[in-house]
């Protein structure tokens, strides 16, 4: 167990909807990254908060967003799903303000079907 | 661009045989950190190795060892005394920009 945790655990829904994804870092890790991991790929890194802040951006759709709260919960938020988006999605959180792989402990990960 | 790229899509070993997954990459820094990460059915995200840029000697952790070769880009794993446990996908990753290669699917074999 890392500490991080992500909710929901699954999630199903239609194409052009809109689903929020929740992860808690660990208990004093100011950093939180999210990763899109398609079937059978390796990881998309899409964006990383630190303390609130956006830190860096990867690969990440105009479709989705995140943000992350003053208790350092981070939500993302996808909008008009697609086929496509149907992947895992992880959350991982650190101390450092990153990158940090090292650092990174990863939750167990969403994985969401878009029919 | 930094890459990394992993040509291998699927692998098998028997087991306690020993076995390489290749990885190379692509990056204009100087110095960063090259990893080899486990993702079981389970699907958890578990970080076997690591390797600094700077350092020449080569990590190693257990059974785990890379071989890291600097000027060709070059960081592969080597899996000695292959156990049924080991079967998963393996990652590598290089955190300059947190690229993670396709990844290679290791079967062992009894």
């Amino acid at each position: 167990d890392s500490g991080v945790t992500q909710t929901p655990k699954h999630l199903i829904t239609a194409t052009g909807q809109r689903v929020t994804l929740r992860c808690s870092p660990r208990s004093g890790d100011l950093s939180v990254y999210w990763y899109q991991q398609s079937l059978d790929q390796g990881l998309q890194f899409l964006i990383q908060y630190y303390n609130g802040e956006e830190r860096a951006k990867g690969n990440i759709l105009e479709r989705f967003s995140a943000q992350q709260f003053p208790d350092l919960h981070s939500e993302l938020n996808l909008s008009s799903l697609e086929l496509g988006d149907s992947a895992l999605y992880f959350c991982a959180s650190s101390v450092v303000p990153g990158p940090a792989l090292n650092e990174q402990f990863f939750g167990p990960g969403t994985r969401l079907t878009v029919l | 661009a930094q890459t990394v790229t992993q040509s291998q899509p699927e692998m098998s070993v028997q087991e306690a045989e020993t076995v390489t997954l290749s990885c190379t990459y692509d990056t204009s820094e100087s110095d960063y950190y090259l990893f080899w990460y486990k993702q079981p059915p389970s699907r958890q995200m578990i970080l076997v190795i690591r390797q600094e840029a700077y350092k020449q000697q080569n990590a190693t952790e257990n059974r785990f060892s890379v071989n890291f070769q600097k000027a060709a880009k070059s960081f592969s794993l080597k899996i000695s005394d292959s156990q049924l446990g080991d079967a998963a996908m393996y990652f590598c990753a290089l955190d300059d920009k947190i690229i993670f290669g396709k990844g290679t699917r290791l079967h062992i074999l009894p």
